[in-house]
């Protein structure tokens, strides 16, 4: 079975500060993506990063980046001198290969909901 | 506006009415899905299209939920005989097949059974 554990509910930090969310997934398949999105109160899912099981490096795209550790099943992000417009619902996911008929259905985490103060 | 639509984007129905929510994906994708979200959980699966093909349907999809996208352009989700079980945001999303290119979502339609 798939299955992805954002274990933080909540996290709030101040303005500038760096902050980490975690996220472990389950698969037995061999071959797969992971993702996450952030839902902002206006609750459209918007895509961030799509990250395929063959590669492990890491991804920095400008404030934003992203820890892929196949070896703890992990798949963690992290904002540096995160800023209010930060604040959402942050949910990582997975999904088989897409090039079958069986693949591209995402299984979510919980989500962690980001509160980033002035 | 390119991106996947939804409408109503919000719906408030009494219990045993039957509702229909409707999803135009990105237009050059072929691959269409249905997702429900309860306050404070992720988006659970539901059901997927290939063009005009239903190929998976969850368990969470029973049979008072049915699916359908005829000629592989919009879809639309009608719940028949609504239960306050089934209030929840419905999200559609919509991606290109074969490995092409990750999941768009729409805004979600709100239900709230009365």
């Amino acid at each position: 079975a798939q299955k992805v554990t954002q274990a933080q509910t909540e996290i709030s930090v101040v303005e500038k500060e760096d902050v980490t969310l975690d996220c472990v997934y389950e698969t037995r398949d061999t071959t797969y993506y992971l993702f996450w999105y952030k839902q902002p109160p206006s609750g459209e899912l918007v895509f961030l990063i799509r990250r395929n099981s063959f590669d492990e490096q890491n991804e920095i795209s400008g404030r934003y980046s992203w820890n892929f550790q196949k070896s703890t099943s992990s798949f963690n992000f992290t904002i540096t001198a995160s800023q209010v417009v930060d604040s959402a619902v942050y949910f990582c996911a997975l999904s088989g290969i897409f090039w079958d008929n069986q693949g591209g259905k995402l299984i979510f985490g919980q989500g962690t909901e980001l509160s980033v103060k002035p | 506006d390119t991106g996947v639509s939804q409408d109503p984007r919000h719906k408030i129905t009494k219990r045993g009415q039957n509702v229909t929510f409707r999803c135009d994906p990105i237009s050059e994708h072929n691959r269409l899905y249905w997702y429900r979200q309860t306050l404070g959980q992720g988006p659970e699966f539901l059901t997927y299209f290939q063009n005009e093909a239903q190929l998976e349907k969850s368990r969470l999809l029973s049979d008072r939920f049915s699916a359908e996208r005829p000629k592989g352009s919009f879809s639309t989700l009608e719940i028949q005989r609504t239960e306050q079980g089934d209030s929840a945001m419905y999200l559609c999303a919509s991606s290109l097949g074969g490995g092409r290119g990750e999941a768009f979502f729409g805004q979600g339609t709100r239900l709230t059974v009365v």
